[in-house]
């Protein structure tokens, strides 16, 4: 069965510092990655997503992400974080009829 | 631009009444989805539909029901509605299984 793991429940990062939010999934094939952004109060929204080929993608807002073969991951980092990038921050994996299934989530906390 | 759209987005049930929450997309996607999402639970499939006129259950589909009449609407049935089902319900829409999910803004539903 396909899964996703998120393993920080909670990341709390220095406005201006570096972020990398985890992701692990387990698939039968490669799947179709992505990775929303949750503010709260709203819905979801798409950042970026792998498809295939170069296996680092660029999304929104200054985030990017590597999809790791050997490592089954899908990592999301920016380099200088922002106020405004508070909010819940959920990895997908996809291929299947179903759609995506979503991990538990990430929630980053930005300190002054 | 609607996109995706939710209604009601607040209600309040009593234990045992019964409500339909209707999500309508404008974008002639084929696949609709609805989820719930709980605390630390991240989002978790109820049912979904791959066209018009077919339904199908996801991961937690026990007291609810859906129907898809039409292309454009997807609508999530509660027949008794129980405290355990207070939660915030997304309805998400894509063209097919592995491409990117939009997401309406949610519907924050109280069971007492």
């Amino acid at each position: 069965a396909q899964s996703v793991t998120q393993p920080d429940i909670h990341i709390t990062v220095s406005e201006g510092a570096s972020l990398e939010l985890r992701c692990n999934y387990s698939y039968g094939a490669t799947p179709y990655l992505f990775w929303y952004v949750q503010s709260p109060g709203q819905g979801l929204q798409l950042l970026l997503k792998y498809f295939s080929g170069d296996t680092l993608v660029q999304g929104i807002k200054g985030f990017e992400a590597e999809f790791k073969r050997s490592q089954s991951s899908f990592n999301l980092r920016k380099p200088s974080v922002h106020w405004s990038d508070a909010a819940e921050y959920f990895c997908a994996p996809g291929g299947g009829a179903d759609g995506l299934t979503f991990g538990k989530g990430t929630h980053l906390i930005i300190q002054p | 631009n609607a996109g995706v759209t939710q209604t009601p987005k607040f209600r309040v049930l009593k234990t045992g009444q019964s409500m339909t929450l209707l999500c309508a997309q404008d974008m002639n996607h084929e696949y609709m989805y609805w989820y719930r999402q709980d605390p630390g639970m991240g989002l978790r499939l109820i049912h979904y539909s791959v066209g018009e006129g077919t339904t199908a259950k996801g991961e937690v589909p026990d007291g609810y029901n859906v129907s898809r009449l039409k292309k454009q609407n997807f609508l999530l049935g509660l027949e008794s509605a129980a405290p355990s089902q207070t939660s915030v319900y997304f309805c998400a829409s894509s063209t097919s299984g592995n491409t990117e999910a939009f997401f309406g803004q949610g519907t924050r539903l109280t069971v007492v």
